[in-house]
């Protein structure tokens, strides 16, 4: 899988918009980017996906830069519910898009 | 809810003893996919099946086994069991179509004494 890096952790006001960066430079050009969270010992949760467009759905929206090496994730509101785990995933197409390769992720904590 | 189920929720067992983990995925989900996430390690890919046929495989050790059956719930084997094998153990399905959007279950906290 191409690596993709993180930060640790993340802190954000609630109501305002949750930016999650993650630097994926080794992709390859048929390599989609995925988005899980996970919200303390519960099972994962995907959030979105993109290969080269920017991406929207109800939960977030998908920032990834032109040159495909990096992304962000976009939580436009926050909420307290909104505190987890957030995983970016560059999986290994030679294996399908589904043998995720989970990292340590970022723990972004919502703050009231 | 996922649509995933995995049974039992919490299981402690002591050192050498076997235990069956089960899953059933979403309905019409034909992939089942086992994770473990311990303490220490974060979530590791363990093994895929696909229509009952292995697909992928991961860091599974040999003392660990996985089938799917006809009706496509899947059950993971631990056997010999070691302190280090405490952990949650997840279950995914994904549907067709290589999304790459994986449901998982709540998972299967085991603790071994």
């Amino acid at each position: 899988d191409a690596k993709t890096t993180q930060p640790t952790s993340m802190d954000c006001a609630e109501g305002r918009a949750a930016n999650l960066p993650c630097n994926h430079s080794t992709i390859s050009g048929n390599e989609y980017v995925y988005w899980y969270r996970q919200i303390h010992s519960q099972g994962p949760q995907y959030i979105i996906h993109g290969l080269k467009n920017n991406e929207t759905n109800e939960m977030a929206s998908l920032i990834i830069t032109e040159d495909r090496k990096s992304s962000t994730l976009i939580l436009p509101h926050a909420t307290l519910r909104d505190t987890a785990v957030y995983y970016c995933i560059v999986p290994d197409p030679n294996f399908g898009n589904e043998k995720l390769t989970f990292g340590t992720g970022t723990r972004l904590t919502i703050i009231p | 809810d996922s649509g995933v189920t995995q049974t039992p929720k919490h299981l402690i067992t002591a050192t050498g003893q076997r235990v069956t983990l089960r899953c059933s995925p979403r309905s019409g989900d034909l992939s089942v996919y086992w994770y473990q996430q311990s303490l220490d390690q974060g979530l590791q890919f363990l093994i895929q099946y696909y229509n009952g046929e292995e697909r992928a495989k991961g860091n599974i050790l040999e003392r660990f086994s996985a089938q799917q059956f006809p009706d496509l719930h899947s059950e993971l084997n631990l056997s010999s069991l070691e302190l280090g094998d405490s952990a949650l153990y997840f279950c995914a399905s994904s549907g067709l179509g290589d999304t790459g959007e994986l449901f998982f279950g709540e998972g299967s906290r085991l603790t071994v004494l």
